[in-house]
């Protein structure tokens, strides 16, 4: 079993929708990335938290410690938000290792 | 824009030749991590390098090593290439801390022909 699985592995959606990526790890951590991948490689990091909710713009990233389970979502989804999503939480006993989903590629019709 | 320069942004080598990919972080970010994407995988963690010194590593054989440097870029060797190297290498920089974001390079792809 992996140790972080993330659905659905691909959405399709139309612009304007409301999009949920969820995460789920089986390891401990002390806090989670979520990360975004164009193609060509390039990655950002969107958020890192480790309790409760983060907000920015039209993203919105929720963790819950006890049921080891995150969400990111996006709000009136557009084009441009088409792109591989990875969840990556921090292991609690390393410094700076992170373990990563498989990424939930997204694709946005206008 | 990250701050985070990896070059060359692609490469192609022959078996059994070396490589080396480089890593320019942000200035003060002293933890850089490097990471391995195969085609269609999620990132492997290679290793991690705090203050010039390597500070935690993954499932990878020796022939692949690193090096920081005290102006915040780094290196990452990989020797005897095999066509298994074939992959997206990244790096990531950070202050040290836990909770701290981590801000990555565009990426090294590497072809081992």
């Amino acid at each position: 079993k992996n140790e972080v699985e993330q659905s659905p592995q691909n959405l399709t959606a139309q612009e304007g929708e409301f999009i949920t990526i969820n995460c789920s790890y089986s390891v401990g951590i002390s806090a989670l990335h979520w990360l975004q991948q164009h193609p060509g490689g390039g990655i950002v990091s969107l958020f890192m938290l480790s309790s409760g909710k983060k907000k920015h713009g039209r993203l919105i990233a929720t963790i819950n410690i006890q049921e080891k389970h995150s969400s990111l979502h996006i709000t009136a989804s557009h084009p441009r938000d088409s792109a591989v999503y990875i969840c990556a939480p921090l292991l609690g006993d390393s410094n700076y290792q992170l373990i990563w989903g498989a990424g939930t590629k997204l694709i946005i019709k206008p | 824009e990250t701050g985070v320069t990896q070059s060359p942004t692609h490469l192609i080598k022959t078996r059994g030749q070396q490589v080396t990919l480089r890593c320019s972080s942000q200035s003060g970010h002293n933890t850089v991590s490097w990471y391995q994407q195969a085609l269609g995988q999620g990132p492997q963690f290679i290793f991690q390098y705090y203050r010039e010194e390597e500070n935690g590593r993954g499932n990878f054989p020796p022939r692949f090593s690193g090096l920081q440097f005290p102006n915040y870029s780094s290196e990452l060797n990989v020797n005897a290439l095999e066509l298994d190297d074939s992959a997206l290498y990244l790096c990531a920089s950070s202050v040290p801390g836990r909770h701290t974001e981590a801000f990555f390079g565009q990426g090294t792809r590497l072809t081992v022909v």
